[in-house]
């Protein structure tokens, strides 16, 4: 039983349009939550956390909103750019748990120029 | 340049013969990881170190296991293969733990099982 799923495997928005990528998690333990981006032939890179206390974080382009009780959180990319075009991976952690961060499956977005 | 580096990149191998990947930081971090992707499942972890001589297991440590002799080093052992251990592997490291410092990962390798 998946913890953290991606329901969306892939999602194509237009270049300078929101793209919006979503997660679900059904640990109601889990209170930090991070961003992955994952480019063909690399590993993930860090993209951006933010933790239960908090319902929004910013960093750029890059914001995510998380609803606890919605059990819910999204990364929105605007402007987006061809550039941003990757596999994006939710993960959940408890942050008292050094050990372990739980992924979703992984959302490929394409931007299209 | 900071950088974690897996060998081999990619490996067909054989039902039963034993492997080894390698992994390597040049960071002095402290915490290490090696996870599998599969489609569809994401990133599983299959074991962490938090120090050297220090090992636990993760979600799917089945059919592997791992040492931390030196703080650079965690090389992932499958002692016997099987065709369901083809994967894409991935190992990671940071200062702390997975969320007290962000977590650098290696290229990955492509594991075929046959």
């Amino acid at each position: 039983d998946q913890q953290v799923k991606q329901n969306s495997p892939s999602l194509s928005v237009q270049e300078g349009r929101i793209s919006i990528l979503n997660c679900d998690y059904t640990n109601s333990m889990f209170d930090y939550f991070l961003w992955y981006k994952k480019y063909p032939a690399e590993g993930p890179t860090f993209l951006i956390s933010i933790s239960s206390i908090k319902d929004k974080n910013e960093d750029g382009r890059f914001t995510v909103f998380l609803n606890k009780s919605a059990k819910h959180l999204s990364l929105h990319i605007v402007p987006s750019q061809p550039g941003d075009s990757a596999v994006y991976f939710c993960a959940a952690s408890v942050s008292g748990s050094a050990r372990q961060l739980t992924f979703g499956s992984g959302t490929q977005l394409t931007v299209l120029p | 340049e900071a950088q974690v580096t897996q060998n081999p990149r990619y490996l067909i191998t054989v039902t039963g013969k034993k492997l080894t990947v390698t992994c390597s930081q040049n960071m002095n971090h402290e915490y290490m990881s090696w996870y599998r992707q599969d489609p569809g499942l994401g990133l599983r972890q299959i074991y962490y170190s938090m120090n050297v001589e220090v090992t636990d297991k993760g979600d799917v440590p089945e059919g592997y296991k791992v040492s931390r002799k030196e703080k650079r080093n965690f090389p992932l052992i499958l002692e016997s293969p099987s065709p369901n251990q083809t994967s894409l592997y991935f190992c990671a490291s940071s200062l702390g733990g997975p969320l007290t410092d962000t977590q650098y990962f290696g290229p990955g390798t492509r594991l075929t099982v046959l």
